[in-house]
């Protein structure tokens, strides 16, 4: 079975700042991994996924994401944050099969002038 | 296009009682996916359904159940309502047939308070 593991449950971070919130899966065979964020009383807007090509996936919003699987990781970057980024962000695994997603428990990013 | 929409917006509801949840799902996406995401938590994945037949289901006792519509629209039902399933309920749908590589799109979600 899937999981994943999202270290850090809130970070705070200085607008213009750069970001990097982590991620760590663990699945058998070779993973389907996205990235959502929530805004507070909105539903989950897909930032990027990935499952083959490029390790480097670059997403909406000027987000970006790795994956290292000698890590198990795929962290979600962003160079320069802005106050609209606040928001809490989920690391999700997906299975091939069919569209069993597992979410992580989430970062709360806070963004401060 | 118009997006993935819910209703009702918040609900309470008393132990024991049963409710039913509402998702419009974007026009010609074949498959919907439910899931619960309590209080702090990431969300939960309930059940799929694709083409009106339910094709996945997470670890939901069988008082989670689900109808999907011809017309892009489902129900999640909930039976003999436990305290502990308060939380948010998330559909998403997607226009194919539910593979884990297709974007899916989520709806704002439903708040259910069970007292």
């Amino acid at each position: 079975a899937q999981s994943v593991t999202q270290p850090d449950i809130h970070i705070t971070v200085s607008e213009g700042a750069s970001l990097e919130l982590r991620c760590n899966y663990s699945y058998g065979a070779t993973p389907y991994l996205f990235w959502y964020v929530q805004s507070p009383g909105q539903g989950l807007q897909l930032l990027l996924k990935y499952f083959s090509g490029d390790t480097l996936v670059q997403g909406i919003k000027g987000f970006e994401a790795e994956f290292k699987r000698s890590q198990s990781s795929f962290n979600l970057r962003k160079p320069s944050v802005h106050w609209s980024d606040a928001a809490e962000y989920f690391c999700a695994v997906g299975a091939q099969g069919y569209q069993k997603v597992t979410f992580g428990t989430g970062t709360k990013l806070q963004v401060i002038p | 296009e118009t997006g993935v929409t819910q209703s009702p917006t918040h609900l309470i509801k008393t132990r024991g009682q049963q409710v039913t949840l509402r998702c419009s799902s974007q026009s010609g996406h074949n498959t919907v996916s439910w899931y619960q995401q309590a209080l702090g938590q990431g969300p939960q994945f309930i059940f799929q359904y694709y083409r009106e037949e339910e094709n996945g289901r997470g670890n939901f006792p069988p008082r989670f159940s689900g109808l999907q519509f011809p017309n892009y629209s489902s129900e999640l039902n909930v039976n003999a309502l436990e305290l502990d399933d308060s939380a948010l309920y998330l559909c998403a749908s997607s226009p194919g047939g539910g593979q884990p590589q297709e974007t899916q799109y989520f709806g704002p979600g439903t708040r259910l308070l069970v007292l």
